[in-house]
């Protein structure tokens, strides 16, 4: 069974910095591309970042490029997304979301909270 | 960037009829098209790929159809446990692009 259980969620004030973490199981992870989708509470679904499964690419949603960088650890299945520069509106759910071109399976999300 | 727009909204839709759901998009996207059901407090779930592909486990009741820039989810027979959002998804092309969600509600 694909399991995605993403970490590092919280509040953190504007300004600050934030690495959220995926584990990810019941897949050759290494194998597959890995994504970060974002929602704002209340709002929609708005993809953040996919990285392929050697990281030789990576691509962001352009009004996020330069705050984001995504990784990946192969060898430990895990995925990560380091956040700087946090601003009000990037208090959303991160999803850890596994799929190359469509988003086939969903972590159950970590909740990221801008505020002072 | 593509931009995809769903509609309507929202959708008042009776348990046991039909309701059909839009997304178009602002250029071609083949029928490189997913749509994701989404209920309160959860995650989302695919539910159709490649325009109308059902993921594994969904049922016959959802299907999706059309090409180029005009898409439908339809769902048969409505159950209380299919209103929810669900959420159009091109990729097409880079960035990857939701539509803002159509939110399906009992009648």
């Amino acid at each position: 069974e694909v399991q995605l259980v993403e970490s590092g969620g919280g509040l953190v004030k504007p300004g600050g910095s934030l690495r959220l973490s995926c584990a990810a199981s019941g897949f050759t992870f290494s194998t597959y591309s890995m994504n970060w989708v974002r929602q704002a509470p209340g709002k929609g679904l708005e993809w953040v970042s996919t990285i392929t499964s050697g990281s030789s690419f990576i691509y962001y949603a352009d009004s996020l490029k330069g705050r984001f960088t995504t990784s990946r650890d192969n060898a430990k299945n895990s995925l990560y997304l380091e956040i700087n520069s946090l601003r009000a509106e990037d208090t959303a759910v991160y999803y850890c979301v596994y799929g190359s071109s469509f988003f086939q399976h969903w972590g159950l999300g970590t909740l990221v909270t801008v505020s002072s | 960037e593509i931009v995809m727009t769903q509609s309507p909204a929202t959708l008042s839709v009776s348990p046991g009829e039909r309701a059909s759901l839009s997304c178009r998009a602002s250029q071609s996207i083949s029928n490189q098209l997913a749509w994701y059901q989404q209920k309160p407090g959860q995650a989302p779930r695919l539910l159709i790929y490649a325009t109308s592909s059902r993921a594994t486990g969904i049922p016959a009741r959802f299907s999706g159809s059309g090409t180029g820039t005009e898409f439908t989810l339809t769902i048969n027979s409505l159950q209380t446990g299919d209103f929810a959002a669900y959420y159009c998804q091109q990729y097409n092309a880079w960035p990857r692009t939701f539509g803002q969600g159509t939110k399906l509600e009992i009648k």
